[in-house]
């Protein structure tokens, strides 16, 4: 089946470090990807949603210039928390669709545990 | 605007049966999905529902109701293992995965 990979699972790192999560769809190609943030025991919120080749769509609230999104592949979306402070400690889930299955379901990587010390 | 309910949380009985509600309001329907997610970890998808009436897939069925927009996962022969939360998702005209708040399932021994 469908498999989505992304790294890391878990970063642990100082207040004002940049981090940088990965989501690889690696057996088939998806022009849209989504990054989902869930705060401990709350519903998944979905943070932008990533087209191959073009600006990411951020939800609102979502500061676009603190969380910046590249999807420069169709197999390849990142995300890169800028200057993380302790309030953006949060599980970090990519999400990405197959194009050939419009209807089909999201396939999850499974997640980034960010801690920010 | 587009609106997903379902509990939000439920108890029951290993060996039982439970079946978790969600209704829904959204800008179009292309379909309505049913995860599982286990605490810590990402969501895994369950079932898919784009007709009305009930999907079965070994222990758990899911039906639709279109028309109602109304759907319910429904879990036979309950094991703790199920426990975990049941997100309602629905795909809106424009692809968009609309999400319930999710429902926290409790198997009691």
């Amino acid at each position: 089946g469908a498999v989505v990979s992304q790294h890391p699972s878990w970063v642990i790192c100082k207040s004002g470090t940049s981090v940088k999560i990965e989501c690889r769809s690696l057996d088939f190609q998806a022009t849209t990807m989504f990054w989902y943030r869930q705060f401990p025991k709350q519903s998944l919120m979905l943070m932008a949603t990533s087209n191959e080749g073009s600006k990411a769509t951020y939800e609102q609230g979502v500061e676009k210039d603190k969380f910046l999104i590249n999807h420069a592949s169709l197999t390849l979306s990142t995300l890169t928390v800028t200057s993380a402070h302790p309030e953006d400690s949060s599980f970090y889930i990519c999400s990405a669709r197959d194009i050939k299955q419009g209807h089909q379901p999201q396939h999850f990587g499974d997640g980034t545990r960010l801690s920010i010390l | 605007g587009q609106n997903i309910d379902q509990p939000t949380e439920m108890t029951a009985t290993e060996g039982a049966i439970v079946q978790i509600n969600c209704t829904y309001q959204t800008s179009g329907f292309n379909g309505l999905f049913w995860y599982q997610q286990h605490a810590g970890e990402a969501p895994t998808f369950l079932s898919y529902n784009v007709l009305d009436g009930l999907e079965e897939k070994g222990r758990f069925s899911s039906f639709l109701s279109r028309s109602k927009g109304y759907s319910y996962l429904l879990l036979k022969e309950l094991q703790m293992k199920d426990s975990a939360s049941y997100l309602c998702a629905v795909m809106d005209s424009n692809y968009q995965l609309i999400w319930g708040a999710g429902t926290k399932l409790i198997i009691k021994p």
